[in-house]
């Protein structure tokens, strides 16, 4: 079956740890999307990515880093520069990358520190 | 820049009771709006989209909703909800035009479904 995986479920961090989540999707999409969710304030774009080689920052960019060297893979590196990083993180896709596009979206990794 | 507001955090329904959720949208032109449905731990479903053309979008697990130009509404209805619809429930616009900077995200209603 088609779809978008997330690794880990669940990952826990140390201060000044860097920790990567993984997301990977064989929907053969063109945009890739990582949204951060927070209880109570809906879902807000970190980083986005129209074609593999190029990505554009999101609303709330500062403290992570992403790669998208291939077109199913997008991962997302969470920084030591992040200081508030509990939340849950969602990676999504669409076919093109299009304004209004429906998302399609990966079951997402609870991410804590410790 | 658009935004969307879902009014109620939290909604209590009665099982087999008519629900509606409520979404209105800031946007200078007719955006693209959505309804995803996401259950605890898990990603978000599509429930429904609207593009253009007929008001009334129906939807998977019998969900509708009515596009409204004149009060920038896009709110979710069921006729009779069941236990298994008890979840959060977000309202989603999408801009016209070039780029691909995805949706913007209400934050989304609580759906608590009583026996």
């Amino acid at each position: 079956d088609g779809g978008i995986t997330q690794s880990p479920k669940y990952l826990f961090r140390k201060e000044g740890q860097n920790v990567t989540l993984s997301c990977e999707q064989n929907l053969n999409h063109d945009a890739m999307y990582w949204y951060r969710q927070d209880p109570g304030q809906g879902l807000r774009l970190i980083y986005y990515s129209q074609i593999v080689n190029d990505f554009q920052k999101g609303d709330i960019a500062e403290g992570y880093s992403v790669s998208r060297e291939k077109k199913e893979s997008f991962p997302l590196t969470v920084t030591s520069a992040q200081k508030n990083p509990t939340a849950f993180y969602l990676c999504a896709s669409s076919i093109i990358p299009r304004r209004g596009e429906k998302l399609f979206f990966g079951s997402g990794t609870q991410l804590s520190v410790l | 820049a658009q935004s969307v507001t879902q009014p109620d955090i939290h909604i209590t329904v009665s099982e087999g009771a008519s629900l509606e959720l409520r979404c209105n949208y800031s946007y200078g032109a007719t955006p693209y709006l959505f309804w995803y449905v996401q259950s605890p731990g898990q990603g978000l479903q599509l429930l429904l989209k609207y593009f253009s053309g007929d008001t009334l979008v129906q939807g998977i697990k019998g969900f509708e909703a009515e596009f409204k130009r004149s009060q920038s509404s896009f709110n979710l209805r069921k006729p009779s909800v069941h236990w298994s619809d008890a979840a959060e429930y977000f309202c989603a616009v999408g801009l016209s035009g070039g780029g691909a900077d995805g949706l913007t995200f209400g934050k989304g209603t609580h759906l608590i479904i009583q026996p």
